[in-house]
């Protein structure tokens, strides 16, 4: 099974709004996280990334926080923008004995802005 | 301007032809990565290299060929496709792969459509 998931595949925020999207993880090793950003016709956007010894990293109007307990990751667009609609990705960083790491990525959400 | 440049980015091609995706990153990192994302299916991984050698080679069929001639550039060369290999071809780079804290940066990718 998958071992990154998302609570809601799609969030619909007014402009102006703040948006949280949050992310399950089941492996309790996973070392990393990251978010990406992934627009219509593009790549994946590096927004974000935690380490596992953290709580909370803030970036320019984005949050994110892991909470190791419950093995459960969030990103918080403060303010959101039109711009701001995409789909977002949350993956985790799992580094087994071979030393190599290796990333494994939830299926995504869609943050639907309106204006 | 994007880090990480993919050529070309569409592609239409039948079952019994023989293409190639490029991939050329200007980070200066040593590893790079080919994934492929499907509607409604988080991002699989196909193959990375780790400083021009192959380290993963996540069971994907021989009809798909990876060449990594140097740490800047990457191909996927592609004969004998079925339908079901129609998706995006995303090409990713890091800094290395032994490495677990550092994101991996994502090019537009190549859309892929078998007839």
């Amino acid at each position: 099974g998958e071992s990154v998931g998302l609570h809601l595949p799609t969030l619909s925020v007014q402009e102006g709004d703040n948006s949280i999207i949050n992310c399950a993880y089941s492996n309790s090793a996973s070392d990393y996280f990251i978010w990406y950003k992934q627009e219509s016709g593009k790549g994946p956007q590096f927004i974000i990334d935690i380490r596992s010894n953290m709580d909370k990293r803030q970036g320019q109007r984005v949050t994110v926080l892991l909470n190791k307990t419950v093995k459960h990751l969030s990103l918080q667009i403060a303010a959101t923008q039109p711009g701001d609609s995409a789909v977002y990705f949350c993956a985790e960083n799992l580094r087994p004995s071979s030393g190599y790491s290796t990333l494994t990525f939830g299926k995504g959400t869609m943050l639907l802005v309106s204006p | 301007e994007t880090g990480v440049t993919q050529t070309p980015r569409h592609l239409v091609m039948g079952m019994t032809n023989k293409k190639s995706l490029k991939c050329e990153q200007h980070l200066g990192h040593n590893a790079m990565y080919w994934y492929k994302q499907s509607a409604k299916k988080p991002l699989e991984l196909m193959f990375v290299y780790n400083f021009k050698e192959q380290t993963e080679n996540n069971s994907v069929p021989s009809r798909f060929s990876p060449e990594c001639p140097n740490s800047s550039h990457l191909f996927l060369h592609l004969h004998t496709l079925q339908p079901e290999d129609s998706a995006l071809y995303l090409c990713a780079s890091s800094q290395a792969q032994q490495l677990s804290n550092q994101p991996q940066h994502f090019g537009d990718g190549t859309r892929l459509s078998i007839l």
